[in-house]
């Protein structure tokens, strides 16, 4: 099973701040996916990245693909409260399409 | 569009005790995933169908955990005897396409207390 270490696990942090958060292996993926998830509530995608150094941005948050298909960032720019929730990076397995999940960063934003 | 349904929202049982979780994912997707997520860590997936096969089930604790998916469409995770450590969400999500480009839609979970 091909491991997602996310860091920080844990982030609490003032609005209008900034922040990034990792998702990294020592294995290579196919595809990586990012999902929001809120407390009662299943996961909701973000964004998926493909090609390595690829970039996404998505109103306020930047997504990247690292060059070696092994590890993804995610840059939010002047949190809202509405940012806060548990970030979860999934990537895709060469050969097998599994989608292996992170073990997720949760974000809470102080208003 | 309707999302994926599950039932039960929540369910407390006893150790030992049997627990079937049920859910029915969105029209016409193919794939159907059930997910253990124990509090605080991320998912991990437990079995995944392709219409009514198996395609991965290496995760899957099969001495207590059953799952079928009748006719390719609802489908039932089924924990016997339960034990305390399978208290967790169990998160049901479907897909058009299998494999990790495709966008996984996910239920709202079932919250399983194991006491």
């Amino acid at each position: 099973t091909q491991l997602l270490e996310q860091s920080p696990q844990f982030l609490s942090i003032q609005e209008g701040e900034n922040l990034t958060v990792y998702c990294n292996s020592s294995s290579v993926f196919s595809s990586l996916q990012w999902y929001r998830q809120e407390p009662g509530e299943g996961p909701v995608l973000l964004v998926t990245v493909v090609t390595g150094g690829e970039v996404k941005k998505l109103k306020r948050l930047t997504f990247q693909f690292g060059d070696a298909r092994k590890d993804s960032s995610l840059h939010i720019t002047a949190a809202q409260p509405g940012d806060t929730g548990l970030y979860l990076c999934a990537g895709e397995n060469f050969g097998n399409e599994k989608l292996t999940f992170g073990t997720g960063t949760r974000l809470t934003i102080i208003p | 569009e309707a999302g994926v349904a599950q039932s039960p929202r929540y369910k407390i049982i006893e150790k030992r005790q049997s627990v079937a979780f049920w859910c029915n994912p969105i029209s016409g997707h193919a794939t159907l995933y059930w997910y253990q997520q124990i509090l605080g860590q991320g998912p991990k997936l437990l079995i995944q169908f392709q219409n009514n096969g198996v395609v991965d089930d290496s995760q899957l604790p099969k001495d207590r955990f059953s799952a079928e998916r009748l006719k390719g469409v609802d489908s039932t995770l089924k924990i016997q005897p339960a034990k305390l450590e399978d208290s967790a969400v169990y998160l049901c999500a479907s897909s058009l396409v299998a494999g990790g480009t495709g966008e996984l839609f996910f239920g709202e979970g079932s919250r399983l207390t194991v006491l």
